[in-house]
């Protein structure tokens, strides 16, 4: 079956310093791979979005990339982290018909 | 722009009321519509779904949403709530045919249940 991993789980990191969280997939083989943030009241919203390696795209500008340096594996960055980058941040998988979620990482950028 | 529309931010309920949470979304094409969770600590997981056929979809734990097409709505619903279906409810709507798959969320809505 497959999962989906992502670390850490909390994070606290001041601002303007550097941001790297990871995301895994196991079990299925070249999947769509996404970053959401989630807000309180604003749900969910799309950052970025893969449907292969070294294929990346953006949704919303902002002080975040991503990269794909392997089938399963999504990374979320940045080099200088804002205050408002602060947030619940989920990773997802896809198949042909539904989105599957890893279960988050909360940043708090002090 | 595309966008999804959840009107309930907060719900407070007794169990075995009645719920419905309303979702309305603007896409002028064909849709894939779905319903997320998010109980307390856990992951975000699927509830119901909908693609084609029936209108009317049922889901875990008794939930069940129904498409409407003329009126851009898929509403979820359930006859009588439980203290554990207290979470946060997302709709969620994509294009067919969208090659990366992605999804539009609504803003959530959180549901209370008091026992």
């Amino acid at each position: 079956s497959q999962t989906i991993h992502q670390w850490p789980a909390t994070l606290v990191q001041p601002v303007g310093s550097p941001l790297s969280l990871e995301c895994t997939v196991e079990g299925t083989s070249n999947p769509n791979l996404y970053w959401y943030r989630q807000a309180a009241g604003r749900g969910l919203q799309l950052l970025f979005y893969s449907v292969g390696i070294g294929q990346i795209s953006s949704e919303v500008p902002q002080n975040l990339s991503a990269s794909r340096p392997q089938d399963r594996q999504f990374i979320l960055s940045s080099k200088k982290l804002l205050l408002s980058d602060s947030g619940f941040y989920l990773c997802a998988w896809s198949d042909r018909y539904e989105q599957y979620f890893g279960p988050g990482t909360r940043l708090t950028v002090t | 722009a595309q966008s999804v529309s959840q009107h309930n931010h907060h719900v407070i309920l007794s169990e075995a009321a009645s719920l419905e949470l309303g979702c309305n979304y603007s896409y002028g094409g064909t849709v894939n519509l779905f319903w997320y969770v998010q109980y307390p600590g856990q992951h975000l997981q699927l509830l119901l779904k909908y693609f084609s056929g029936d209108p009317l979809v049922k889901g875990i734990k008794g939930f069940e949403a129904e498409f409407i097409k003329s009126k851009f709505s898929f509403n979820l619903r359930k006859p009588s709530v439980q203290w554990s279906d207290t979470a946060e409810y997302f709709c969620a709507v994509n294009l067919v045919h969208n090659a990366g798959n992605m999804l539009t969320f609504g803003g959530g809505t959180r549901l209370m249940v008091k026992p």
